[in-house]
């Protein structure tokens, strides 16, 4: 997760589009993936978490989906807003206490 | 903000001072974790606790003390600041992170910018 990355690789969408934004994950064991949303000048904020034993879950206009095989991880915005502008990024439980971190993406919402 | 504080926002210090983070929490929670996060890299650990002056180092802890004398504080410390260390440096907590049944997510607190001049 990098807020303060120069090159992050950039998402763009409409508002109101849906956006999918995705994660490669390095580590077959691990067990949980937490996606994070992070604002300039502000803290990474917990979005969505889901276990290894599921390959799908839903919040409020979010959804998670998680592909075992080939250790991927997406995360789905519905009818994204011009609030939802930020650096998101998911981590991955590689064991206790150990939370790996991907550098994140940029998504960026057009009026 | 899930009910975590960091102090000071912002810091900007000369090299070879220590200089000393504090975060406050009031969820109760018994696991509190500082991380650093810098350009071209992820969140990186650099120390965690698990309980009243029970500690432990992440994966960058080289140059980095801790301490937890209550549940709520936990205290991260550059005892001679370097410029490597400029970063932002976060304060996050959890109600656990074991593996099995007790996953939870950590919650981040807004962050210290430091400067190390």
């Amino acid at each position: 997760g990098e807020s303060v990355g120069l090159h992050l690789p950039t998402l763009s969408v409409q508002e109101g589009d849906n956006s999918i934004i995705n994660c490669a994950y390095s580590n077959s064991a691990s067990d949980y993936f937490i996606w994070y949303k992070q604002e300039s000048g502000k803290g990474p904020q917990f979005i969505i978490d889901i276990r290894s034993n599921m390959d799908k879950r839903q919040g409020q206009r979010v959804t998670v989906l998680l592909n075992k095989t080939v250790k991927h991880l997406s995360l789905q915005i519905a009818a994204t807003q011009p609030g939802d502008s930020a650096v998101y990024f998911c981590a991955e439980k590689e064991g206790a206490q150990k939370l790996v971190f991907g550098q994140g993406t940029r998504l960026t919402i057009n009026p | 903000d899930a009910g975590i504080t960091q102090s000071p926002r912002h810091k900007v210090t000369e090299t070879g001072t220590p200089v000393t983070l504090r975060c406050h929490q009031t969820e109760n929670h018994r696991y509190m974790y500082w991380y650093r996060q810098d350009p071209g890299h992820g969140l990186r650990l650099i120390h965690y606790s698990y309980g009243v002056k029970d500690t432990d180092k992440g994966e960058v802890s080289d140059g980095y003390s801790v301490s937890r004398s209550k549940t709520e504080d936990f205290l991260l410390t550059l005892e001679s600041a370097t410029s490597s260390q400029t970063s932002v440096y976060f304060c996050a907590i959890s109600e656990s992170i074991v593996a099995g049944e007790g996953n939870s997510p950590l919650h981040f607190g807004n962050g210290t910018r430091l400067t190390v001049t």
